[in-house]
C-alpha cells in the first residue's frame, strides 16, 4: 500500500491561495490520487481525484508531477469555512485487497 | 447531505458491554465502508463490504464484526467494550465500480460511542 506523507498543520489568511503537497513515493502504475475534506464531528467529503497532470474542478485544482512522487491540491482564494482536516489517500480500488488509508491529514487554519 | 444515514447519532454504554451501529448506504450505492476516529485522530479503515460480501478488511479487532444485508444495509457490531473502544464511527457507501482509482465515497453523519 502507497503510503502518504503530508504537513501536520497549514495556517492562511482568507482570500489567499493554499497549496498542500503530499507525498507518496512508492505510488503504483494503478493507483489514483485522492482527496477528501473534513470538518469538526463530520464525516470526510470527496473533493477531487487525478492520476497524472492536472485535474480541476470547480472546488480545487490537483497538480500531480510526471514522475507521480508527490501531489498538490491547491484550493484558490480560501475562506474561513475552508477551515479543516485534508487527507489525501492513493490507491487504486480495482486492484485486490485495497484498504483505505487516510492518515492523519493536513489541518488547514484560515484566518481573518 | 450525503444521503447515507445513521443510526443511532449518539451512544453511550458500559464497558463489557455489546452495541450494534447501524447504516443505510445511498441509493443504488453497492459498497459500503466502516471507519473509526478517535478523539484528533485520523480516520481508521475498519472493512468494506460490496453487495453482501466482504471486500476489504483492515485493522478491525476481532470483537468487531460486520455485516452487510441483502437490502444492502450494514451493521458494525461492536463486543466486550473497552474504555478505547470510544470514538466516531463513521459509515461511507459507494457505488462500487469505477473505471480506476478509488471509488468517491460518501460519508454519513457518524455515530458517537461513548464507553463508560
Amino acid at each position: 500500500l502507497a503510503k502518504t506523507t503530508q504537513p501536520i498543520s497549514m495556517d492562511s489568511y482568507e482570500g489567499q491561495e493554499v497549496n498542500i503537497t503530499c507525498s507518496h513515493n512508492n505510488i503504483a502504475t494503478n493507483d489514483y490520487i485522492t482527496w477528501y475534506q473534513q470538518f469538526p464531528s463530520q464525516g470526510p467529503r470527496f473533493i477531487i481525484q487525478g492520476y497524472k497532470t492536472k485535474v480541476t474542478n470547480e472546488v480545487a485544482s490537483l497538480f500531480i508531477p510526471a514522475d507521480r512522487k508527490s501531489s498538490t491540491l491547491s484550493l484558490p482564494r480560501v475562506s474561513l469555512s475552508d477551515t479543516a482536516v485534508y487527507y489525501c489517500l492513493v490507491g487504486d480500488e480495482n486492484t485486490g485487497g485495497f484498504k483505505t488509508i487516510f492518515g492523519a491529514g493536513t489541518r488547514l487554519f484560515v484566518k481573518a | 447531505d450525503s444521503g447515507v444515514t445513521q443510526t443511532p447519532k449518539h451512544l453511550i454504554t458500559a464497558t463489557g458491554q455489546r452495541v450494534t451501529l447501524r447504516c443505510s448506504p445511498r441509493s443504488g450505492d453497492l459498497s459500503v465502508y466502516w471507519y473509526q476516529q478517535s478523539l484528533d485522530q485520523g480516520l481508521q479503515f475498519l472493512i468494506q463490504y460490496y453487495n453482501g460480501e466482504e471486500r476489504a478488511k483492515g485493522n478491525i479487532l476481532e470483537r468487531f464484526s460486520a455485516q452487510q444485508f441483502p437490502d444492502l444495509h450494514s451493521e458494525l457490531n461492536l463486543s466486550s467494550l473497552e474504555l478505547g473502544d470510544s470514538a466516531l464511527y463513521f459509515c461511507a457507501s459507494s457505488h462500487g465500480t469505477s473505471g480506476g482509482g478509488v471509488n468517491e465515497q460518501f460519508f454519513g453523519p457518524g455515530t458517537r460511542l461513548t464507553v463508560l
